[in-house]
């Protein structure tokens, strides 16, 4: 089955600075991938998501990348602010499987 | 702007009572996800079903966890008897397909003395 990892677990910046989190994933299949942001006590919410036929998704300060040939996409957050302090999940899809999730990154943003 | 509901959204009991949490998914959406999440795992998926069928439920404790669907709007998960290794916030999420996107609900927050 697939296997996601994600790097860092944890990661702390100055606000304004900005922040990447990176994911791997093992399907070659996989060809849906989206990222959560789960705040204090709250549930996961999507943020951005990006498909295998796109190399790169913006969306404001988020933005998505995808390379399928190193089986990597990372999330990159500019101009970081304090509410952008949460966990963040990546995950992997393809159309035959359900999403697999990466362990999180408790990202961290100091004003 | 549909959501995912669940029910009750604390519960605080005793080791060995049962326990029932609920889920409504959002309407037309035919895929059901139950996900435990402590500190030390994160997300671990326990079961999903599709069009109210269990498709995997090879993450859950089979002796003492059941998820089951009685219809397309209620999805139940219950643990009995329920352990304090249980103890964890139980996500319920939806989606239009297996791997499509996936809309949580707030989650159920368990307690197990």
């Amino acid at each position: 089955g697939e296997n996601v990892e994600q790097h860092p677990s944890t990661l702390s910046v100055q606000e304004g600075d900005s922040a990447v989190i990176k994911c791997t994933y093992s399907d070659s299949a996989s060809n849906y991938f989206p990222w959560y942001k789960q705040e204090l006590g709250k549930r996961p919410q999507l943020i951005i998501d990006i498909r295998s036929n796109v190399g790169e998704k913006k969306d404001q300060r988020i933005a998505v990348t995808l390379n399928k040939t190193a089986k990597h996409f990372s999330l990159h957050i500019t101009e970081t602010q304090p509410e952008d302090s949460a966990v963040y999940f990546c995950a992997a899809g393809a159309g035959y499987s359900t999403l697999t999730f990466g362990k999180g990154t408790m990202l961290l943003v100091s004003p | 702007d549909a959501r995912v509901t669940q029910t009750p959204r604390d519960k605080v009991t005793e080791m060995g009572q049962e326990v029932t949490m609920r889920c409504q998914p959002i309407l037309g959406h035919n895929t059901v996800f139950w996900y435990r999440q402590t500190m030390m795992q994160g997300l671990e998926l326990l079961a999903y079903f599709r069009n109210r069928a269990p498709l995997d439920d090879s993450g859950m404790p089979k002796d003492r966890f059941s998820a089951e669907m009685p219809d397309a709007t209620l999805a139940t998960l219950k643990i009995q008897p329920s352990e304090p290794r249980d103890s964890a916030v139980y996500f319920c999420a939806s989606g239009r397909t297996v791997a499509d996107t996936q809309y949580f609900g707030p989650g159920t927050r368990l307690t197990v003395l």
